[in-house]
């Protein structure tokens, strides 16, 4: 099983909310990323957290604030969004954190829509 | 940096072959991974190749020469749930950070 799970599917926020996006894996995998994709465009990286700990942050902007409360979950808090961080929110995971052969599995995303 | 670059489009007829290229000039190379992504939905892995050669995994192959900077995506015998975006993703050596191309959209025609 090769399963991530994300919720919300679908996020409507206004610029002044406080929302938060979830992603789950229940394959042992201890490296975890957000990614956000616009459309037709491909991925990019936000964050990723090896062993429960922030290893990367893509210089996103603080109003995206990441949290591993443990090994199998990945939130992320979102604060005074703009319109333009209307996107396709990714989570993914790995076995091993940043190691070679190492295949991200993808959850089904969160779209999120700023107003 | 990564600059990765694969064709934006390609159409092809139900049944036939379709061969997506892939080039990358990396500062450093860990592995080169192939996902498709059906239109609204989440990235699924197809193929990783990190050794020159052929991997082959049913109708989709994947190969890689690394001298040349180079992989392609062939897929066979295309069925009408094939039509997605397929995406090159790049894997570099020190901070192991995925970098993907643009994608490029295949339409399989009946």
């Amino acid at each position: 099983d090769t399963e991530v799970t994300q919720t919300p599917k679908h996020l409507v926020m206004g610029m002044t909310n406080k929302k938060s996006l979830k992603c789950e894996q229940h394959m042992g995998h201890r490296a975890m990323y957000w990614y956000k994709q616009k459309a037709k465009k491909p991925p990019e990286l936000m964050f990723v957290y090896s062993y429960e700990k922030l290893s990367i942050n893509e210089s996103v902007p603080s109003r995206f604030s990441p949290e591993c409360p443990n090994s199998s979950l990945l939130n992320l808090h979102l604060h005074a969004l703009q319109p333009e961080d209307s996107a396709l929110y990714l989570c993914a995971s790995s076995t091993y954190p940043l190691a070679g052969e190492d295949t991200q599995y993808f959850g089904p995303g969160t779209r999120l829509t700023v107003l | 940096g990564q600059n990765i670059d694969q064709p934006t489009e390609m159409t092809a007829t139900e049944g036939a072959i379709v061969q997506i290229n892939c080039t990358y000039q990396t500062s450093g190379f860990n592995g080169l991974f192939w996902y498709q992504q059906h239109a609204g939905e989440a990235p699924t892995f197809l193929s990783y190749n990190v050794l020159d050669g052929l991997e082959e995994k049913g109708r989709f192959s994947s190969f890689l020469s690394r001298s040349k900077g180079y992989s392609y995506l062939l897929l066979k015998e295309l069925q009408m749930k094939d039509s997605a975006s397929y995406l090159c993703a790049v894997m570099a050596p020190y901070d192991y950070k995925l970098s993907f191309g643009a994608g490029t959209t295949v339409t399989v025609r009946a």
